[in-house]
């Protein structure tokens, strides 16, 4: 099973700040997918295939990354982007997800 | 719009069964596969396994094997896991999600929440 590592765990970010969220995987893979998922809501996905943004995410979010290394960026906080991020692959069965990162808006 | 409706909340006592239903509206049901997706309280996601929606063959995750089933009714367009020999760690919510290619869940229902507690 491929393991996803995030990190950071937990984040504190201003409105206006620079944001990056690591998805490490312990053997390459090929995509990853990413979800948002808010407090007391079912998960969405927000960037799919490594780099695309599902329906209706705003482009201050991108993606980026290849083997064993990805990334969720955010470029200029706002309040409405605090959720738990959580990667996804599907290179190696069982599909996995990370554990998760909390992005808190200070 | 593509929906997915959830059954509701279940309080079970450990050894009993029950049954979550999950009903897609807004698409062809049997184009995209269903995925179920486990989340312990204050804990992440966790794939339980997914079935093929045209040919009805479930997947099953190692974890979730032995206890858990997958099934359809496609002529209500409608997904189902039932869980037998309720145990107090199978406390949790219970997702469905719509699969496209890649394991890409790109619809989730709202979730359904089961408690197993004496």
């Amino acid at each position: 099973e491929t393991v996803l590592t995030q990190s950071p765990t937990t984040t504190a970010a201003s409105p206006g700040e620079k944001v990056t969220i690591t998805c490490r995987a312990s053997s390459s893979v090929s995509y990853m997918h990413w979800y948002q998922q808010k407090s007391g809501a079912s998960p969405k996905l927000w960037i799919y295939d490594t780099s695309k943004l599902a329906s209706g995410v705003p482009n201050r979010f991108s993606g980026s990354g290849s083997g064993t290394s990805y990334s969720l960026i955010i470029s200029s906080i706002e309040t409405e982007d605090a959720a738990t991020y959580y990667c996804q692959q599907k290179s190696s069965d069982p599909p996995t997800f990370g554990s998760g990162t909390k992005l808190e808006i200070k | 719009q593509i929906q997915l409706v959830q059954s509701g909340p279940e309080l079970k006592k450990p050894g009993e069964s029950v049954k979550i239903s999950c009903k897609a509206s807004g698409y062809t049901f049997t184009d995209y596969a269903m995925h179920w997706v486990k989340q312990a309280p204050g804990k992440g996601l966790k794939w339980m396994g997914w079935i093929n929606t045209y040919t009805g063959k479930p997947t099953y995750a190692d974890d979730f094997k032995g206890r858990f089933v997958f099934s359809l009714e496609a002529s209500a367009s409608t997904a189902n896991l039932q869980i037998s020999n309720l145990k107090n760690e199978d406390t949790a919510t219970y997702f469905c999600a719509r699969g496209k290619k890649g394991y890409v869940m790109d619809a989730w229902g709202q979730g359904a929440s089961v408690t197993v507690s004496s």
